[in-house]
């Protein structure tokens, strides 16, 4: 079974610019989550999706946004970039995430660097 | 708020053993994973834990203690490739469904 795929895997961007991520969940997996990586900050969660509806959320803007698709396939977009926003962002699928503890399995990443 | 810490650092000999320690401050508390993630790589799942005790597995084992919001991570037999970041995370219970939220994790360095 092919694992969680990230495009693109490396990003440049300039500030004020927007750019959206893709996420492909495992196949039979519906729950899609979010994370920025950063070295000082680490793994911290950014938005949580099933059946194309957000179920949660991270304390992240506005700026910050996503969504899923039928086939849970997920997008999430960064508006006006940031210097900050530089960072690994990962999505991980799991097959349920409402009151069961599946585990969550992570994807490759994609680097953004904004410059 | 939420609060989950583990060492920044550590270090230790291939062949011994080293316990990685996590302590959290939550609500809503309903499990702990633990995930291994060398550099430049994604974090892959070790363990879970939701009831109190040890979970063996191979080399790796995990700790929790819920009254004292306290796991650890085991590692025996170090190996070189065991050279990697461990991540701590904790699943809470929000807004009626669950969510991951992780430590900042600890850089282990295994020396020959």
């Amino acid at each position: 079974k092919a694992g969680v795929t990230q495009t693109p895997r490396y990003l440049i961007k300039t500030r004020g610019q927007q750019v959206t991520l893709s996420c492909s969940p495992i196949s039979g997996h519906r729950s899609v989550s979010w994370y920025q990586q950063t070295p000082g900050q680490g793994l911290q969660f950014l938005f949580e999706y099933f059946s194309e509806t957000q179920r949660n959320k991270g304390n992240f803007p506005g700026r910050f946004s996503g969504r899923q698709f039928s086939n849970s396939r997920s997008e999430m977009n960064v508006s006006t970039l940031e210097l900050g926003d530089s960072a690994l962002y990962l999505c991980a699928s799991s097959l349920e995430t409402t009151t069961s503890t599946d585990t969550q399995y992570f994807g490759p990443g994609t680097r953004l660097t904004v410059l | 708020g939420q609060n989950i810490d583990q060492p920044t650092e550590m270090t230790a000999t291939e062949g011994a053993i080293v316990q990685i320690n996590c302590t959290y401050q939550t609500s809503g508390f309903n499990g702990l994973f633990w995930y291994q993630q060398h550099a430049g790589e994604a974090p892959t799942f070790l363990s879970y834990n939701v009831l109190d005790g040890l979970e063996e597995k191979g080399r790796f084992s995990s700790f929790l203690s819920r009254s004292k919001g306290y796991s650890y991570l085991l590692l025996k037999e170090l190996q070189m490739k065991d050279s990697a970041s461990y991540l701590c995370a904790v699943i809470l219970f929000s807004g009626g469904y669950n969510k991951l939220i992780f430590g900042a994790g600890t850089r282990l360095a295994v020396h020959p």
